[in-house]
């Protein structure tokens, strides 16, 4: 079973600054998918980005950028220029490139909590 | 845009009663999830469901059944709540097809039993 691994409960950064969260993930499939979830205090889940494990180009959505190390099994996420709008809870999750039955799962991590000091 | 609705955002409930959250999406998904969050756990899969009428258990599906009879709905049932049921519940729904196998999400159910 594939299991996914922040080690950071929570992690503070100063608006403007720019901070990166860490995600480890074990798996013994080679081909999946990787993706960082926020959640403010609205409790809505947003994806900020995801990852193709096929791809070795690392993913960017403007601010947000991963460290993709597939070798490592290792999916941190950069935060450029950090806005009070970025606090909330992060959570990195995997999900299996196979089709079918549980494969279509998101396995999450435990989350890490951000805060933005202004 | 996607849309992924959960009727009721906040629920108290007695110990003992029949509890069902009602989840629809409006994407034409084939899979929908029921997830649950609680603080330092992270998100917990109780029950999933791939096409109409099937399901598969999750991680933690003791004390929790679904139903899926339509496409679009997706019904989480706790046949008798107790008070460690207590916690947030997410639904969500994804497919394989345009949206690049992301999953989408609710705004969440609160659910207190006492």
């Amino acid at each position: 079973a594939q299991t996914v691994t922040q080690s950071q409960p929570e992690m503070s950064v100063q608006e403007a600054e720019t901070v990166t969260l860490s995600c480890t993930y074990d798996t013994s499939e080679s081909d999946y998918y990787l993706f960082w979830y926020k959640q403010p205090p609205s409790r809505q889940m947003i994806l900020v980005i995801r990852q193709e494990a096929y791809k070795q180009q690392n993913a960017t959505e403007n601010r947000f950028s991963v460290n993709f190390q597939k070798a490592a099994k290792s999916f941190s996420l950069k935060i450029s220029d950090s806005q009070l709008g970025d606090a909330a809870m992060y959570f990195c999750a995997y999900r299996s490139r196979n089709s079918g039955g549980s494969n279509y799962k998101l396995t999450f991590g435990k989350g890490t909590l951000l805060t933005v000091n202004p | 845009d996607v849309k992924v609705t959960q009727s009721s955002r906040y629920l108290v409930k007695r110990t003992g009663e029949k509890v069902f959250l009602e989840c629809v999406q409006d994407m034409d998904h084939e899979n929908m999830f029921w997830y649950r969050q609680d603080p330092g756990l992270g998100l917990r899969l109780i029950y999933f469901s791939y096409d109409v009428k099937m399901k598969e258990k999750g991680d933690i599906p003791e004390g929790y059944s679904v139903s899926r009879e339509k496409k679009e709905r997706f019904s989480l049932i706790l046949e008798s709540a107790s008070t460690n049921q207590t916690s947030m519940y997410l639904c969500a729904s994804s497919d394989d097809r345009g949206t690049g196998n992301t999953i989408y999400f609710g705004e969440g159910s609160w659910l207190t039993v006492v």
